[in-house]
């Protein structure tokens, strides 16, 4: 079946500008979850939903981030007035519910912002 | 809180060499246990896991034994090929759940022919 996916695969855009970036979980998986890969930090998480709500938001750099998930399946992650700081690659994975250890990846969005 | 530390690469290796990427976790209870893999050019994928103490994870000819004693997860392989040239992150889970996957920084490995 299909895997995660998410787009754009690459984003481009000017600082102060605000992104949406998206992801479409593996069908009948609850749980989603956003992270950010970069050079300096790694892979960090950001956050994760189960089902659409989001218990856990901790990992979210600022309030210029938010995310959101309809219908217990697509979610957004928004990023408002974009820094350079932002520039990374934002990666989705999914899994059955939060209980089950194994979670599946997307390819990721490359954010860069001049 | 939950840390992952992972040898720091590049490592570099011949074909059919001996590998070993040193995995060690810090964590309350018993949290599962993964390697991901990274290819040039694609996502994250899931190469192996663990999810209790004397587990043994493998695939691929990778394996990894959950060590609890020595809280580590080392990732090894008996000869490499030119294709396994990837990123590798090593990943915990806590304990009854997966809210959030906690990674190592990477070991980028690259094997020559």
């Amino acid at each position: 079946g299909a895997g995660v996916s998410q787009s754009p695969s690459n984003k481009v855009t000017e600082k102060g500008k605000d992104v949406e970036l998206r992801c479409d979980p593996i069908s009948g998986h609850t749980a989603l979850y956003w992270y950010r890969q970069s050079l300096g930090q790694g892979l960090e998480f950001l956050i994760y939903f189960q089902g659409n709500s989001a218990p856990d938001k901790s990992g979210l750099p600022s309030d210029r981030f938010s995310a959101e998930r309809t219908g217990g399946s697509v979610s957004t992650l928004t990023i408002q007035r974009t820094q350079q700081e932002d520039s990374a690659v934002y990666l989705c994975a999914s899994s059955l519910t939060v209980l089950t250890d194994t979670q599946y990846f997307g390819p990721g969005t490359r954010l860069t912002v001049l | 809180g939950d840390s992952v530390t992972q040898m720091e690469g590049p490592v570099t290796l011949s074909e059919e060499a001996f590998l070993t990427i040193n995995c060690t976790y810090t964590a309350t209870g018993y949290p599962s246990l993964f390697w991901y893999v990274q290819y040039p050019g694609e996502g994250l994928q899931l190469l192996l896991k663990a999810t209790k103490a004397d587990d043994k994870g493998s695939n691929k000819g990778f394996e990894a034994t959950y060590r609890k004693e020595t809280t580590s997860f080392h990732l090894e392989k008996g000869s490499v090929q030119v294709s396994d040239s990837a990123v590798y992150f090593c990943a915990l889970a806590a304990q009854g759940g997966s809210e959030k996957l906690v990674f190592g920084k990477g070991t980028k490995l690259t094997v020559n022919p």
